[in-house]
């Protein structure tokens, strides 16, 4: 059964760069399969996608975040990663990994990380 | 991007009850439809994908149907742990995004 576990410093200084990592058990984060992504959620709020990473190192990011965010991938040790630089208090949100299956016939995000709150804050 | 919006934004049931929930795309996105649940406290998770695929282990209650740009989430018969919040997103373009959720409570 594949896991994901996100982890990383809950309290971030503005300015600074936020670094989580997502560790994937059950599963080689090799595979042709799938793709592994980034999803926030503000308190309170809604979801929001960040983007996503191929075993080859390929990726995609949101817009929105795209001049900020570096999403790369350690096969080695199964792990992929995240870091938002130039925080603010608007990059305040739980933070999950999930796994992203694509097919033919859809593309959906299955299983999910248990989440980490990142605070940005001095 | 595609705007995905979701009503009612919250509603109350009681336990047996049958509940749809409505999600509307701003443009046609096929099927590439997912449905996710998510508790208090929790990561979300999977119920339904492409519109109206079950995902492994998601009871037979929950269905999935609608295509283009209206989709339907029907819960056959409310259950206590199904009181949670709801959200659809679209997988047919980057960025994928989801609706503002639908948080179903007890009446």
């Amino acid at each position: 059964q594949v896991q994901l576990q996100e982890s990383g410093p809950g309290l971030v200084k503005p300015s600074q760069t936020l670094s989580l990592t997502c560790t994937v058990s059950g599963d080689s984060i090799s595979s042709a399969d799938y793709f592994w992504s980034w999803i926030r959620q503000h308190p309170g709020k809604g979801l929001e996608w960040i983007g996503y990473i191929y075993y080859t190192g390929s990726t995609y990011y949101s817009p929105s975040l795209k001049s900020r965010l570096t999403i790369s991938i350690d096969t080695s040790e199964n792990q992929f990663s995240l870091r938002v630089s130039s925080v603010t208090a608007a990059d305040t949100a739980v933070y999950y990994c999930a796994r992203y299956s694509s097919s033919s016939g859809g593309n959906w995000l299955d299983p999910w990380g248990q989440g980490t709150l990142v605070t940005v804050s001095s | 991007d595609i705007q995905m919006t979701q009503s009612p934004s919250s509603l109350s049931a009681s336990v047996g009850d049958r509940v749809t929930i409505t999600c509307r795309a701003s443009q046609s996105i096929s099927t590439y439809l997912n449905w996710y649940q998510q508790k208090p406290g929790k990561a979300p998770k999977l119920l339904i994908f492409a519109a109206s695929s079950l995902q492994s282990g998601v009871p037979s209650r929950f269905s999935g149907s609608g295509s283009g740009t209206e989709f339907t989430l029907t819960i056959s018969s409310l259950q206590p742990e199904d009181f949670a919040t709801y959200y659809c997103q679209q997988s047919y373009n980057t960025p994928f995004t989801f609706g503002p959720g639908t948080k179903v409570d007890i009446k």
